[in-house]
């Protein structure tokens, strides 16, 4: 069974730009969370998506955004790119919303966003 | 609010040695779980063992041990026998069910194997 695939893996943009990440859940998985990796802030949950709804939203501005289609497959856009926001994104998915504690989070290689 | 401390920022072990690194969380949930993650430079987090709170043995997966103490919220991961490869940052992490689906992680232990 293919893991969770993101695209692209690296990116460079300038600051003001926006930015759209793509993710590819396991077949099977309705969950797909994203999370922002630095070396200051460590993981930080950006949101989650369940059958194309938000379930949950991290503490980041309204810049950081994201959306599931049908597939499950899980965009997130960044707007008016800022130099903080270079990181490590990276996205797990699962098979369900919070019904099972069991319910293991798989993460994909992440996209590494540079913003100069 | 769930809170997961790892200690040790970075570790060193000799190959082949037994390694022990610290995870304590916080939580108010009856109900969670604990989950040990390998991510090495490459960026892709790796899940490794999972240990549920009602569990009443340790986890064990491989060369992967999860020494879960309950009543003193840790949940340790002990690394057998260590290989070159196991170089690599380490992430506790939980979850509950009052808290959906998400994950809360630690700061993680850099474990670097010396030969």
């Amino acid at each position: 069974k293919a893991g969770v695939t993101q695209t692209p893996r690296y990116l460079i943009k300038t600051r003001g730009q926006q930015v759209t990440l793509s993710c590819s859940p396991i077949s099977g998985h309705r969950s797909v969370s994203w999370y922002q990796q630095t070396p200051g802030q460590g993981l930080q949950f950006l949101f989650e998506y369940f059958s194309e709804t938000q379930r949950n939203k991290g503490n980041f501005p309204g810049r950081f955004s994201g959306r599931q289609f049908s597939n499950s497959r899980s965009e997130m856009n960044v707007s008016t790119l800022e130099l903080g926001d270079s990181a490590l994104y990276l996205c797990a998915s699962s098979l369900t919303s919070g019904r099972g504690l069991t319910d293991t989070q798989y993460f994909g290689p992440g996209t590494r966003l540079t913003v100069l | 609010a769930q809170k997961i401390t790892q200690t040790q920022p970075g570790m060193f072990v000799q190959e082949k040695e037994a390694v022990t690194l610290d995870c304590t969380y916080d939580t108010s949930d009856p109900s969670y779980g604990l989950f040990w993650y390998k991510q090495p430079s490459s960026g892709e987090m790796i899940f490794l063992i999972y240990q549920g709170s009602y569990d009443q043995q340790n986890a064990t997966e491989g060369r992967y041990s999860l020494n879960f103490q309950k009543a003193r919220k840790s949940a340790n991961l002990v690394i057998s026998a260590s290989q070159l490869g196991d170089s690599a940052m380490y992430f506790c992490a939980m979850r509950g069910l009052q808290h959906g689906n998400q994950f809360y992680f630690g700061t993680g232990t850099s474990l670097t194997v010396i030969p």
